[in-house]
This record gives structure tokens, sequence and C-alpha cells, in this order.
């Protein structure tokens, strides 16, 4: 099946540096990769819908400058969190859907990457 | 807009009782539907979706899913739930003129009791 892979799992950052999230399709290329992030006992909510080669859509609320999201190939998009505080950590969430019949087809998840900002 | 209720935070049902998931969604036309299961720490595994034909869909792990028009529900089920089904369950939908937005429901614990 498809396999979707995060990379860090769990990452510890001081307040005030970055860190970067990597999202790969291991078996599959994907268009379209989306981050959500998730608050403890909370649903998933969508940052970003992120497109191989252009620049990612982001939702509402959610600080392009802050959140820096690149989809560089057809299975590898980085979510890069700049100048992270306290209040950034939550579990971190990609999903990415296979190139395909329209939108039929279901997103495959990561793992998700557990951050915490101290 | 587009909106997925899962009206249960928790439910507990004994091993070996059937068990009911609930989820109700509005959208505008027809809908995709999914429902995910996540484990603690871990990400979302898809476990079934209806898309068109049978209002029933089979899924994995032996969940189904019933596809209500009228009643705009997408109750899951199993006939017979086990220990390791405990879990966060979410549901989702994606209206079929969007693109590839999926607006998810805020999850009901389901916690088998042995």
């Amino acid at each position: 099946g498809a396999v979707v892979s995060q990379h860090p799992s769990r990452v510890i950052c001081k307040s005030g540096t970055s860190v970067k999230i990597e999202c790969r399709s291991l078996d599959f290329q994907a268009t379209t990769m989306f981050w959500y992030r998730q608050f403890p006992k909370q649903s998933l909510m969508l940052m970003a819908t992120s497109n191989e080669g252009s620049k990612a859509t982001y939702e509402q609320g959610v600080e392009k400058d802050k959140f820096l999201i690149n989809h560089a190939s057809l299975t590898l998009s980085t979510l890069t969190v700049t100048s992270a505080h306290p209040e950034d950590s939550s579990f971190y969430i990609c999903s990415a859907r296979p190139r395909g019949p329209g939108l039929a087809s279901e997103q495959y998840f990561g793992p998700g990457t557990r951050l915490t900002v101290t | 807009a587009q909106s997925v209720a899962q009206p249960e935070d928790q439910v507990n049902v004994a091993e070996g009782n059937p068990l009911t998931v609930k989820c109700t969604y509005s959208v505008s036309g027809n809908p995709y539907l999914f429902w995910y299961v996540q484990y603690p720490n871990r990400g979302l595994q898809f476990l079934l979706k209806y898309i068109t034909g049978d209002n029933l869909v089979k899924g994995s792990y032996g969940f189904e899913a019933e596809f209500n028009k009228s009643q705009t529900s997408f109750h899951l089920k199993k006939p017979s739930a086990l220990v390791s089904d405990s879990a966060l369950y979410f549901c989702a939908v994606r209206a079929t003129y969007r693109d590839d937005k999926i607006i998810f429901g805020k999850g009901t614990r389901l916690h088998i009791l042995p």
C-alpha cells in the first residue's frame, strides 16, 4: 500500500529557532500534499495544501511566513516552522494524494511529527 | 460551507458487542465520505470511503459504514468489537465540486472494554 513517511518523528527545539519537517511519499508520486496540525484531543486542522512546483495554498489564519512549505518534487514536501515559540508545539501530520483519477482517491497520512518548543 | 459532526466524544463498548460511531455531514452537492483511525502518537490510517454506489461500504479490519443521504449520515459500524479497536476515529468529508480539501470531524474516542 501507499506509504508516507515523516522525519523527524519527534523534535525539541528552543524558542526562536527554526525546525524543518520532511514528508515523503515512499512508493508513489504525489502531486498534492497536505499539512495538518493536531492539538491534544482535538481534530486535524488543515494548515496548507502543497502542489509540486507551485506555491502552497494556506488556510485562513495560518501565517505563511511562519510556516514555510516547499514541495520540491513529486515525493517530498517540507514544512519549516520559523522562529518557533512554545505555542507552536503540536503534532504535525502530512498527507499525500497519489497522482490518479480525480477526487476519489484518498489521502495517505504520515505518522506525524511531535514538535516541542521550549 | 462543508462540515462534519461527530456528536460523541467517547463511545464505550464491551468486547464482542456491536459498535457504532456516529457521523453527520453538511456539504453542497454530493459528498465523498471517509473514515480514518488514529492510534496514540500515530498518523491516520484509512478505513473506508464512500464515493458512489452501494450505501453500505465495507472497509478494513471488519469495519463498515452506511451512507444515508436523507439523514446526511455516515455512521461507522462493526458487528463484534475487539479490544484492539480502541482508538480515535475521524469522519471526514470532501465536497465533490471542490479540489482536494478534506474536512475532519473532531473525532470520537472508542473504548472497547474487555
